[in-house]
């Protein structure tokens, strides 16, 4: 079974300061592990993919198959990256795609 | 290009009726998926279809149906709602093999 383990249902940062969205892991293939945001109002949306290996507003996002994790990163907050992020994982191809419960980032001014 | 479309975006039933949540799709996409967005529980997949004429379970499937109708649209029907079903409802679609999901706006149900 895949399975995805957000710890942190908050996270209150002040702008200017890192960010780190933590993301964990179960899979016994070859998972293909993504982040998605929400902003208010608005539909889910890709924010960036482990296979890309890119960076997203400033977002980047390592995948660690030791430590089975896929954390979010951002140097240095700012108050429109307040939002709902989700780590998702994929079976692959076609297949179903597994969700975390969310983080709520807050970025305070 | 509308991408991903759901109606009704709003609904309000009562315990034990019935409704049929539609969803479209106008991308050519092979899979496609249902889920439930609830405080705290994250998003949750209901079903979802991997290729036209196929649906499959997800982890949340109890009290729902789907019907993969065409290539085009995925549909999720709650034969006799209950308080426990008020939620979000996300259509989505695959965007290609890496998995990528491209997001309809949601369909908010309260049963009372």
């Amino acid at each position: 079974a895949q399975r995805v383990t957000q710890p942190e249902k908050l996270l209150s940062v002040f702008k200017g300061a890192p960010v780190e969205l933590k993301c964990n892991y179960s899979y016994s293939g070859s998972p293909e592990l993504f982040w998605y945001v929400q902003y208010s109002r608005q539909r889910l949306q890709l924010l960036l993919r482990h296979i890309s290996r890119e960076s997203i507003k400033g977002f980047t996002a390592d995948l660690n198959k030791g430590e089975t994790s896929f954390h979010l990163k951002k140097p240095f907050a700012q108050e429109e990256d307040s939002a709902m992020y989700y780590c998702a994982l994929s079976s692959g191809g076609y297949q179903k795609v597994t969700f975390g419960i969310g983080t709520k980032l807050q970025v305070i001014p | 290009n509308a991408g991903v479309t759901q109606t009704p975006k709003f609904q309000v039933l009562k315990t034990g009726q019935s409704m049929t949540l539609q969803c479209a799709q106008d991308m050519n996409h092979n899979s496609m998926y249902w889920y439930r967005q609830d405080p705290g529980m994250g998003l949750r997949l209901i079903y979802y279809s991997a290729s036209e004429g196929t649906t499959d379970k997800g982890e949340v499937p109890n009290g729902y149906n789907v019907s993969r109708l065409n290539k085009r649209e995925f549909s999720l029907r709650l034969e006799s709602a209950a308080p426990s079903q008020t939620s979000v409802y996300f259509c989505a679609s695959v965007v290609g093999p890496t998995g990528e999901l491209f997001f309809g706006e949601g369909s908010r149900l309260t049963v009372l």
